[in-house]
Protein backbone atom coordinates (compact mmCIF):
# COMPACT_ATOMS: atom_id res chain seq x y z
CA UNK A 1 0.00 0.00 0.00
CA UNK A 2 1.86 3.04 -1.56
CA UNK A 3 -0.67 5.44 -0.72
CA UNK A 4 -2.78 7.79 -3.15
CA UNK A 5 -0.47 9.51 -5.43
CA UNK A 6 -0.49 12.77 -7.69
CA UNK A 7 1.12 14.09 -10.55
CA UNK A 8 2.60 16.53 -11.15
CA UNK A 9 3.17 18.20 -7.79
CA UNK A 10 3.10 21.81 -9.21
CA UNK A 11 2.03 23.33 -12.15
CA UNK A 12 2.32 26.74 -14.20
CA UNK A 13 0.91 27.42 -16.85
CA UNK A 14 -0.41 30.51 -18.87
CA UNK A 15 -4.23 31.74 -19.29
CA UNK A 16 -5.62 30.16 -21.80
CA UNK A 17 -3.74 26.73 -21.75
CA UNK A 18 -5.43 23.26 -20.98
CA UNK A 19 -3.90 21.56 -18.28
CA UNK A 20 -4.48 17.93 -16.62
CA UNK A 21 -3.58 15.91 -13.58
CA UNK A 22 -3.41 12.33 -12.15
CA UNK A 23 -4.24 10.20 -9.55
CA UNK A 24 -3.49 7.07 -8.73
CA UNK A 25 -5.78 5.58 -5.55
CA UNK A 26 -4.92 3.29 -3.38
CA UNK A 27 -5.33 -0.45 -5.10
CA UNK A 28 -7.93 -2.02 -3.35
CA UNK A 29 -10.36 1.62 -3.60
CA UNK A 30 -13.03 1.62 -5.27
CA UNK A 31 -14.01 5.68 -4.82
CA UNK A 32 -11.90 8.16 -5.88
CA UNK A 33 -12.92 11.94 -5.00
CA UNK A 34 -11.67 15.53 -6.88
CA UNK A 35 -11.45 18.65 -4.04
CA UNK A 36 -9.98 22.13 -4.73
CA UNK A 37 -8.45 23.79 -2.15
CA UNK A 38 -7.78 27.30 -2.49
CA UNK A 39 -5.36 29.46 0.24
CA UNK A 40 -6.59 29.77 3.91
CA UNK A 41 -9.65 27.51 2.72
CA UNK A 42 -11.08 24.07 3.56
CA UNK A 43 -10.95 21.30 0.37
CA UNK A 44 -14.42 21.59 -1.35
CA UNK A 45 -15.62 18.48 -3.25
CA UNK A 46 -15.65 18.59 -7.19
CA UNK A 47 -16.85 15.54 -8.19
CA UNK A 48 -16.37 11.64 -7.44
CA UNK A 49 -16.50 8.22 -8.78
CA UNK A 50 -17.18 4.73 -8.12
CA UNK A 51 -15.34 2.48 -10.28
CA UNK A 52 -15.19 3.99 -13.90
CA UNK A 53 -19.24 5.43 -13.42
CA UNK A 54 -18.63 9.21 -12.09
CA UNK A 55 -21.48 9.71 -9.99
CA UNK A 56 -21.94 13.21 -8.30
CA UNK A 57 -20.39 16.22 -9.57
CA UNK A 58 -20.42 19.97 -7.63
CA UNK A 59 -21.91 22.98 -9.10
CA UNK A 60 -18.04 24.28 -8.99
CA UNK A 61 -17.16 21.92 -11.73
CA UNK A 62 -17.53 24.16 -14.41
CA UNK A 63 -17.74 23.40 -18.11
CA UNK A 64 -14.27 23.56 -18.73
CA UNK A 65 -13.11 20.93 -15.85
CA UNK A 66 -13.68 17.07 -17.06
CA UNK A 67 -12.97 14.57 -14.87
CA UNK A 68 -12.47 10.56 -16.40
CA UNK A 69 -11.71 7.15 -14.53
CA UNK A 70 -12.03 4.98 -17.84
CA UNK A 71 -10.80 1.74 -16.23
CA UNK A 72 -11.73 2.57 -12.43
CA UNK A 73 -8.25 3.05 -11.38
CA UNK A 74 -6.45 6.16 -12.05
CA UNK A 75 -8.29 9.53 -12.80
CA UNK A 76 -7.29 12.16 -14.87
CA UNK A 77 -8.66 15.80 -14.52
CA UNK A 78 -8.72 18.36 -17.45
CA UNK A 79 -9.23 22.02 -17.35
CA UNK A 80 -9.42 24.01 -20.26
CA UNK A 81 -8.70 27.75 -20.77
CA UNK A 82 -7.38 27.92 -17.70
CA UNK A 83 -8.03 31.41 -15.64
CA UNK A 84 -6.23 32.88 -13.17
CA UNK A 85 -9.49 31.60 -10.59
CA UNK A 86 -8.02 28.28 -11.39
CA UNK A 87 -5.28 28.74 -9.11
CA UNK A 88 -5.46 26.14 -6.22
CA UNK A 89 -4.21 23.06 -5.03
CA UNK A 90 -6.16 19.87 -6.30
CA UNK A 91 -6.41 17.15 -3.86
CA UNK A 92 -7.71 13.61 -4.51
CA UNK A 93 -8.82 11.11 -2.52
CA UNK A 94 -9.82 7.64 -2.53
CA UNK A 95 -11.64 4.69 0.14
CA UNK A 96 -13.54 1.53 0.09
CA UNK A 97 -15.93 2.62 2.37
CA UNK A 98 -16.31 5.67 4.52
CA UNK A 99 -12.89 6.79 5.48
CA UNK A 100 -11.06 8.95 2.92
CA UNK A 101 -7.54 8.68 2.56
CA UNK A 102 -6.09 12.10 0.48
CA UNK A 103 -2.78 12.13 -1.97
CA UNK A 104 -0.41 15.24 -1.70
CA UNK A 105 -2.26 17.43 -3.91
CA UNK A 106 -1.57 19.52 -7.22
CA UNK A 107 -0.71 23.11 -6.72
CA UNK A 108 -1.98 25.41 -9.62
CA UNK A 109 -0.47 28.56 -10.64
CA UNK A 110 -2.25 30.03 -13.59
CA UNK A 111 -0.30 33.51 -14.67
CA UNK B 1 -27.51 20.05 3.30
CA UNK B 2 -24.10 19.57 5.41
CA UNK B 3 -21.95 22.07 7.07
CA UNK B 4 -18.78 22.62 9.49
CA UNK B 5 -17.79 25.19 11.35
CA UNK B 6 -14.55 25.87 13.00
CA UNK B 7 -14.36 28.25 15.76
CA UNK B 8 -10.67 29.97 15.53
CA UNK B 9 -9.39 30.41 12.82
CA UNK B 10 -6.04 30.71 14.21
CA UNK B 11 -5.59 28.82 17.76
CA UNK B 12 -1.84 29.59 19.68
CA UNK B 13 -0.71 27.74 22.74
CA UNK B 14 2.34 26.53 24.63
CA UNK B 15 4.34 23.92 24.25
CA UNK B 16 2.86 21.10 26.76
CA UNK B 17 -0.47 22.79 27.35
CA UNK B 18 -3.95 21.73 26.18
CA UNK B 19 -4.68 22.12 22.94
CA UNK B 20 -8.81 22.41 22.20
CA UNK B 21 -9.93 23.07 18.70
CA UNK B 22 -13.75 23.19 18.27
CA UNK B 23 -15.82 21.79 15.36
CA UNK B 24 -19.80 22.31 14.87
CA UNK B 25 -21.65 20.41 11.99
CA UNK B 26 -24.59 20.38 10.67
CA UNK B 27 -26.22 17.09 9.33
CA UNK B 28 -29.82 16.41 7.97
CA UNK B 29 -29.13 12.42 9.08
CA UNK B 30 -26.47 10.79 11.28
CA UNK B 31 -23.56 11.87 10.28
CA UNK B 32 -19.93 10.48 10.10
CA UNK B 33 -17.03 13.31 11.13
CA UNK B 34 -13.38 13.59 10.55
CA UNK B 35 -10.47 15.31 12.11
CA UNK B 36 -8.17 15.79 9.39
CA UNK B 37 -4.37 17.61 9.81
CA UNK B 38 -2.50 19.43 6.79
CA UNK B 39 1.09 20.32 7.15
CA UNK B 40 2.84 22.84 4.42
CA UNK B 41 2.65 22.01 0.92
CA UNK B 42 1.12 18.76 1.79
CA UNK B 43 -2.00 16.34 1.69
CA UNK B 44 -4.41 15.74 4.41
CA UNK B 45 -3.74 13.26 6.92
CA UNK B 46 -6.42 11.38 8.72
CA UNK B 47 -6.05 11.91 12.34
CA UNK B 48 -9.62 10.23 13.73
CA UNK B 49 -12.91 9.54 12.88
CA UNK B 50 -16.53 8.87 14.26
CA UNK B 51 -18.64 6.29 12.44
CA UNK B 52 -21.92 6.11 14.98
CA UNK B 53 -19.97 3.89 17.61
CA UNK B 54 -18.05 4.79 20.96
CA UNK B 55 -18.34 8.81 21.20
CA UNK B 56 -15.35 9.24 22.58
CA UNK B 57 -12.94 8.83 19.44
CA UNK B 58 -8.96 8.28 19.82
CA UNK B 59 -6.90 9.18 17.14
CA UNK B 60 -2.99 9.44 16.13
CA UNK B 61 -0.27 11.84 17.91
CA UNK B 62 -2.10 11.47 21.19
CA UNK B 63 -5.46 13.80 19.92
CA UNK B 64 -8.94 12.60 20.87
CA UNK B 65 -12.14 14.01 19.94
CA UNK B 66 -15.74 13.51 21.32
CA UNK B 67 -19.30 13.64 19.66
CA UNK B 68 -22.11 15.56 21.47
CA UNK B 69 -25.20 15.28 19.64
CA UNK B 70 -27.01 17.41 21.98
CA UNK B 71 -24.32 20.08 21.29
CA UNK B 72 -23.45 19.42 17.68
CA UNK B 73 -19.64 19.45 18.31
CA UNK B 74 -17.02 17.23 17.41
CA UNK B 75 -14.50 19.35 19.64
CA UNK B 76 -10.83 17.85 19.06
CA UNK B 77 -8.28 17.74 21.94
CA UNK B 78 -4.84 16.66 22.94
CA UNK B 79 -3.78 17.04 26.84
CA UNK B 80 0.01 18.02 25.72
CA UNK B 81 1.03 20.00 22.79
CA UNK B 82 3.98 19.18 21.11
CA UNK B 83 5.86 21.66 18.60
CA UNK B 84 5.13 19.14 16.04
CA UNK B 85 1.77 19.73 16.63
CA UNK B 86 1.84 23.10 14.82
CA UNK B 87 -0.09 22.69 11.41
CA UNK B 88 -3.84 23.34 10.17
CA UNK B 89 -6.44 21.10 11.28
CA UNK B 90 -9.72 20.75 9.21
CA UNK B 91 -13.07 19.22 10.38
CA UNK B 92 -15.08 17.59 8.39
CA UNK B 93 -18.62 15.58 8.27
CA UNK B 94 -19.82 12.93 5.88
CA UNK B 95 -23.65 11.85 5.13
CA UNK B 96 -22.19 8.26 4.33
CA UNK B 97 -25.14 6.25 5.22
CA UNK B 98 -27.45 8.41 3.29
CA UNK B 99 -25.09 10.01 -0.25
CA UNK B 100 -21.88 8.11 0.85
CA UNK B 101 -19.74 10.67 -0.86
CA UNK B 102 -18.71 14.00 -0.47
CA UNK B 103 -16.91 15.61 2.71
CA UNK B 104 -17.71 18.86 3.94
CA UNK B 105 -14.88 20.62 4.94
CA UNK B 106 -14.58 23.87 7.36
CA UNK B 107 -12.59 26.56 6.72
CA UNK B 108 -9.67 25.11 8.93
CA UNK B 109 -7.57 26.26 12.04
CA UNK B 110 -4.03 26.83 11.84
CA UNK B 111 -2.55 25.49 15.26
CA UNK B 112 0.78 27.33 16.57
CA UNK B 113 2.94 25.82 19.04
CA UNK B 114 4.92 28.36 21.44
CA UNK B 115 8.21 27.22 22.99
Amino acid sequence: DTGVSQDPRHKITKRGQNVTFRCDPISEHNRLYWYRQTLGQGPEFLTYFQNEAQLEKSRLLSDRFSAERPKGSFSTLEIQRTEQGDSAMYLCASSYKETQYFGPGTRLLVL
Amino acid sequence: AQSVTQLGSHVSVSEGALVLLRCNYSSSVPPYLFWYVQYPNQGLQLLLKYTSAATLVKGINGFEAEFKKSETSFHLTKPSAHMSDAAEYFCAVSEWETSGSRLTFGEGTQLTVNP
